[in-house]
C-alpha cells in the first residue's frame, strides 16, 4: 500500500520569497507522484506530475518538483512566490500497477506582502 | 461548458431532507469519482464508477447513495444526513482506471451544510 506525508501543514513566506512545500511517500513498487492545488473555494488543478525520465519536473505558475526516489520524496519549490500563490497545496502518489491515488493532509502557503 | 461541472455549489439542508449532488464531465473520460473534503481532515475518496459500473466503496454510509447513468454523468443522492456530513464533496475524472499515470480532473465542488 501507498502512503503520503506532507510534513508542513501550513507554510508563511514573504511575497517574492523562495518556498518548499515537503512531501515524503512510501510505497513498495514504482509509483506515479502528483502535486495538486487547490485555490479558496475551488477543485483541485493539477500542478506537475512526475512518470518517469528526468527527475525534475517543470508545472505551471513556476512551481517545479524533485523526485528523489532514494529518500522516496517528492518535494515543490518556486523561486519568488506571489500573492496569487495563496491556496492549499496536496501531494499524491499512484502506484504504477494501479489507478488509485492517495492524497496527503495537504499544506496550505499563505503569503505575507 | 468545459472540464468537470458540478451544481449546486452550495448546498442547505435539514437532516430529514433528500437532495442530490450532480456531476458532469465533458472530457470523454471513463472513471469518475466522488470525494469528501473536511476541515483538517484528508481528501476521502467515496465511491469509484468506471464505464458506468461501481468499482470502489469505501466503507460509505448508506445515507449516501451514488448513480452513474452514463460515463459523463454522476450523482450522489442524499437522505437523512447528520452534521458532521457536512464537507465540500468533490467529483473527479480521469481517462479510466488503468494505470499510466492519468491525473483526476476535478470540479469546483459542492458545499454542504447539514442542519
Amino acid at each position: 500500500a501507498q502512503s503520503v506525508t506532507q510534513l508542513d501543514s501550513q507554510v508563511p513566506v514573504f511575497e517574492e520569497a523562495p518556498v518548499e512545500l515537503r512531501c515524503n511517500y512510501s510505497s513498495s513498487v514504482s509509483v506515479y507522484l502528483f502535486w495538486y492545488v487547490q485555490y479558496p473555494n475551488q477543485g483541485l488543478q493539477l500542478l506537475l506530475k512526475y512518470l518517469s525520465g528526468s527527475t525534475l519536473v517543470k508545472g505551471i505558475n513556476g512551481f517545479e518538483a524533485e523526485f528523489n526516489k532514494s529518500q522516496t520524496s517528492f518535494h515543490l519549490r518556486k523561486p519568488s512566490v506571489h500573492i496569487s500563490d495563496t491556496a492549499e497545496y496536496f501531494c499524491a502518489v499512484m502506484s504504477s500497477s494501479a489507478s488509485k491515488i492517495i492524497f496527503g493532509s495537504g499544506t496550505r502557503l499563505s503569503i505575507r506582502p | 461548458e468545459t472540464g468537470v461541472t458540478q451544481t449546486p455549489r452550495h448546498l442547505v439542508m435539514g437532516m430529514t431532507n433528500k437532495k442530490s449532488l450532480k456531476c458532469e464531465q465533458h472530457l470523454g473520460h471513463n472513471a469518475m469519482y466522488w470525494y469528501k473534503q473536511s476541515a483538517k481532515k484528508p481528501l476521502e475518496l467515496m465511491f469509484v464508477y468506471n464505464f458506468k459500473e461501481q468499482t470502489e466503496n469505501n466503507s460509505v454510509p448508506s445515507r449516501f447513495s451514488p448513480e452513474c447513468p452514463n460515463s459523463s454523468h454522476l450523482f450522489l443522492h442524499l437522505h437523512t444526513l447528520q452534521p458532521e456530513d457536512s464537507a465540500l464533496y468533490l467529483c473527479a475524472s480521469s481517462q479510466d482506471l488503468a494505470g499510466g499515470g492519468d491525473e483526476q480532473y476535478f470540479g469546483p465542488g459542492t458545499r454542504l451544510t447539514v442542519t
